[in-house]
Formats: C-alpha cells, sequence, structure tokens
C-alpha cells in the first residue's frame, strides 16, 4: 500500500532560521511528488511538482529536492508569512488521485 | 480565489441528519475530487468524478456518496451523520482525468460539525 509519511509533524522556526521538511514515500512506481501549502482556514496551494530523482524546484525561499526515497523542502532565511501548513502528496502507478501525508505545521517567529 | 466554489462554507448538523455539500470547478476542469481532512488523518481522498462519471474511489464510507451534473457541479452527500463525520471537506478540481497529470486546485473548504 503506498505511503507518505512527513516529518516533523511542527517545527518552530526563528525569522531567519533556514530548515528543511521531509517527505519519505513508499509508493507503487512514482509519477510524480507534489507540494503544497496551506494556510489556516483555506484549501491546499500548489508550490512544486517533481518528477525524477535529483530534480530540484525553487520559488523564492523555498526549493524542493527529490531522491528515489524522499523529498525535502528547504526553507532559506524564513519569514512569517512563510507560516503554514506544507503537504506533499505523491502520484502513482497505483491510483488515479494524489496521496498526501499529514503535513507538517511551520511557525516561524519574528 | 483559486476558481474553484465550495458551498456552504460552515454546517452544524446532528447526528442522523444528512447533509449536501457542493462543489463548481475551475472553468475548464472536467475532474472533480472530494477529500476529508481531519486532525489525526489528514487529507484522505474520497472520489473522484471525470466529465460526469465516476473514475476512482478512495476511503468512502457507504453513507457517502457523491455524482457530477452535466455542467460539471459535483456533490458530495453525507448521510446517517455521526461524529467521527466532523471534517473539512475539500473539493479540487483539474483538467485531466488523473490527478498527477494537471496540477489539483482546491477550493476553500466545507466544515462540518456533527453535534
Amino acid at each position: 500500500e503506498d505511503q507518505v509519511t512527513q516529518s516533523p509533524e511542527a517545527l518552530r522556526l526563528q525569522e531567519g532560521e533556514s530548515s528543511s521538511l521531509n517527505c519519505s514515500y513508499t509508493v507503487s512506481g512514482l509519477r510524480g511528488l507534489f507540494w503544497y501549502r496551506q494556510d489556516p482556514g483555506k484549501g491546499p496551494e500548489f508550490l512544486f511538482t517533481l518528477y525524477s530523482a535529483g530534480e530540484e524546484k525553487e520559488k523564492e525561499r523555498l526549493k524542493a529536492t527529490l531522491t528515489k526515497k524522499e523529498s525535502f523542502l528547504h526553507i532559506t532565511a524564513p519569514k512569517p508569512e512563510d507560516s503554514a501548513t506544507y503537504l506533499c502528496a505523491a502520484d502513482s502507478n497505483s491510483g488515479y488521485a494524489l496521496n498526501f501525508g499529514k503535513g507538517t505545521s511551520l511557525l516561524v517567529t519574528p | 480565489d483559486s476558481g474553484v466554489t465550495q458551498t456552504p462554507k460552515h454546517l452544524i448538523t446532528a447526528t442522523g441528519q444528512r447533509v449536501t455539500l457542493r462543489c463548481s470547478p475551475r472553468s475548464g476542469d472536467l475532474s472533480v475530487y472530494w477529500y476529508q481532512q481531519s486532525l489525526d488523518q489528514g487529507l484522505q481522498f474520497l472520489i473522484q468524478y471525470y466529465n460526469g462519471e465516476e473514475r476512482a474511489k478512495g476511503n468512502i464510507l457507504e453513507r457517502f456518496s457523491a455524482q457530477q451534473f452535466p455542467d460539471l457541479h459535483s456533490e458530495l452527500n453525507l448521510s446517517s451523520l455521526e461524529l467521527g463525520d466532523s471534517a473539512l471537506y475539500f473539493c479540487a478540481s483539474s483538467g485531466s482525468g488523473r490527478a498527477g497529470a494537471n496540477v489539483l486546485t482546491f477550493g476553500a473548504g466545507s466544515r462540518l460539525t456533527v453535534l
């Protein structure tokens, strides 16, 4: 059975303190690994898609990377407005729907 | 505004009741996905429709059903409600029949509270 596991569950950073969020996956034939951001009371918002090991994508202070077993979302010099829950999801050969992890709740304090 | 519209935003009801959640997908998108989000389970896939036809089923209870209408809007019906059904219900749409082929665009969700 496909599994997507995110760690840590929660992370508190000081503004400017860089860190990484982890998404490990066990799926049958990964076709794509997705990162979404979710603000309280809102729906998830798309950030990145990664398709193959070694691929990297960047957007402002965020960089997503992919290996054969996991993906990382690196946050460089975060700001309070980066506070949100970050979700990863896998698209695999086993189904039509994205399989989401439980998310990492990030809080960035001034 | 993501372009995916969900109504109602909030709903409070009693155990044993039935409710209907509505979703209008982004213009041009043929696929509608329903997800349930609770604190302990995260986002759980319920069901997908593509151009009016059911395409995939996830962990959807028999008490729940859905349909997609000719104008592509979708409704999720939840019946014989239990306390454990309290959750956020999200609708997402995409242009493709397969989630990974296109990005999913999510609505703002419907928060259901069962008392």
